[in-house]
């Protein structure tokens, strides 16, 4: 069954310094997001991406979050300067039309 | 704002015994209605989407149902397997792209 991919599983990287999260969603899916899950809080919706543009976008998602969509197959998340409160479990998901959000097993982003 | 919330936090189950999962809602104008099971260290898998009060999916030990202000997730004879956080989450508003989630129900059941 396909499903979606993140690299890495964990990623541990100085507060300030930059950091991109990357995902392979499900080949033929077309809407794609990425998630955050702070340790014990619920799932947040950061950002969704359709047509190569950015969809809708929460509040966290500010000037320094981006993603991308390089060729046909990446989607990522970068974080320009890394703050302690980025730590966090960060998931990709994405989706064809009119069915649910498929997730990646995410990201765990440690900002020491 | 949309808020979903989900009880209980957590359910300690004897294998067998069957139980209840709530998930409650405020949203406007609710497109769908997600459950996800979630594993440690796994990003949520999807179980079920519920669009009208009155839908009814089951799966295998699990039923889920709506009406218009909550969901229930029922888990029938559950088996040790069935150990999981199970998170429940609307699709809602106009543009109806993202997900909001409640907090999770952990259920832990024991042989």
């Amino acid at each position: 069954e396909p499903e979606v991919t993140q690299t890495p599983s964990h990623q541990v990287t100085q507060m300030g310094q930059e950091v991109i999260l990357r995902c392979v969603p499900i080949s033929n899916h077309l809407y794609f997001y990425w998630y955050r899950q702070i340790l014990g809080q619920k799932v947040e919706f950061l950002v969704s991406f359709y047509n190569n543009e950015i969809s809708e976008k929460s509040e966290i998602f500010d000037d320094q979050f981006s993603v991308e969509r390089p060729d046909g197959s990446n989607f990522t998340l970068k974080i320009r300067s890394t703050k302690l409160e980025d730590s966090a479990m960060y998931f990709c998901a994405s989706r064809a039309r009119n069915q649910p959000q498929h997730f990646g097993d995410g990201t765990r982003l440690s900002i020491l | 704002e949309d808020q979903v919330t989900q009880s209980p936090e957590a359910l300690r189950l004897q294998e067998g015994e069957s139980s209840s999962l709530n998930c409650s809602y405020t949203v406007s104008g609710l497109r769908g209605l997600f459950w996800y099971r979630q594993d440690p260290g796994k990003g949520p898998e999807f179980l079920f989407t519920l669009y009208s009060a009155g839908e009814e999916k089951e799966k295998e030990r699990l039923k889920a149902t709506l009406t218009k202000k909550e969901s229930f997730l029922h888990i029938t004879a559950p088996k040790p397997e069935d150990s999981a956080t199970y998170l429940c989450a609307v699709q809602a508003g106009a543009a109806g792209n993202k997900l909001t989630f409640g907090g999770g129900t952990r259920v832990l059941v024991k042989p």
